[in-house]
């Protein structure tokens, strides 16, 4: 069965300290691989797509790698607002439109 | 612009009643999905609409769930005989085309007593 599975649960970070949050998969031949923020009572808000493993993206202090089994969102240097729960999902070979989702990361920047 | 829209946003209702959840898609978004968000776990798959095209209910949990999309537009959740294990929060989420990014809408939080 496809997985995707985030780790850590949660992440309690100082005011710039850097780190970096795990996003790993068994789906062979993803057809992307996303990530999302959801802020508490609020609906996740998209931040990047990946397609092929070595690509990177980067949005303001955050930046996402992919490799085959795994992609990583780095946070440099994060700030209190980035406080939020980051969500991983996963589109599968078979599918235009399904994703499997992890389970989130919950990130905790205290100043 | 506006975004996804749901309503209403919280919602108690006793074990055993009918409810509806209500979702105003981004304008111009022919997808459009219905997702149930409990703690601890990610995003359950309930329902795809893409156009006009019949729609994917293969994630519904029971026929007790049910999901229209009136002039491919808004959206209706209904679910029937409301269940203590139904309380979660309903996402709904919209976007231009099968792959592309979801907006979503910031739920409904459902609590069956």
């Amino acid at each position: 069965e496809d997985q995707v599975t985030q780790s850590p649960e949660a992440l309690r970070l100082q005011e710039g300290e850097s780190s970096s949050l795990n996003c790993s998969y068994t789906v062979s031949g993803l057809r992307g691989l996303f990530w999302y923020r959801q802020d508490p009572g609020k609906g996740p808000e998209f931040l990047f797509t990946l397609y092929s493993a070595g690509e990177e993206k980067e949005k303001e202090r955050l930046k996402a790698t992919l490799t085959k089994k795994e992609s990583f969102l780095h946070i440099t240097a994060p700030k209190p607002e980035d406080s939020a729960t980051y969500l991983c999902a996963v589109q599968p070979p078979d599918s235009n439109y399904q994703l499997i989702w992890g389970a989130g990361t919950k990130l905790i920047i205290k100043p | 612009g506006a975004g996804v829209s749901q309503s209403p946003s919280n919602k108690v209702t006793e074990k055993g009643k009918d409810v509806e959840l209500r979702c105003d898609p981004i304008s111009g978004h022919t997808a459009l999905y219905w997702y149930r968000q409990s703690l601890g776990q990610g995003l359950e798959f309930l329902i795809y609409f893409q156009g006009n095209s019949a729609p994917d209910k293969s994630g519904l949990p029971s026929d007790r769930f049910s999901a229209e999309r009136t002039g491919g537009s808004v959206s209706t959740l209904t679910i029937q005989r409301t269940q203590q294990e139904d309380s979660a929060v309903y996402l709904c989420a919209s976007s231009l085309g099968a792959s592309s990014p979801l907006h979503f809408g910031n739920g409904t939080r459902l609590t069956v007593t």
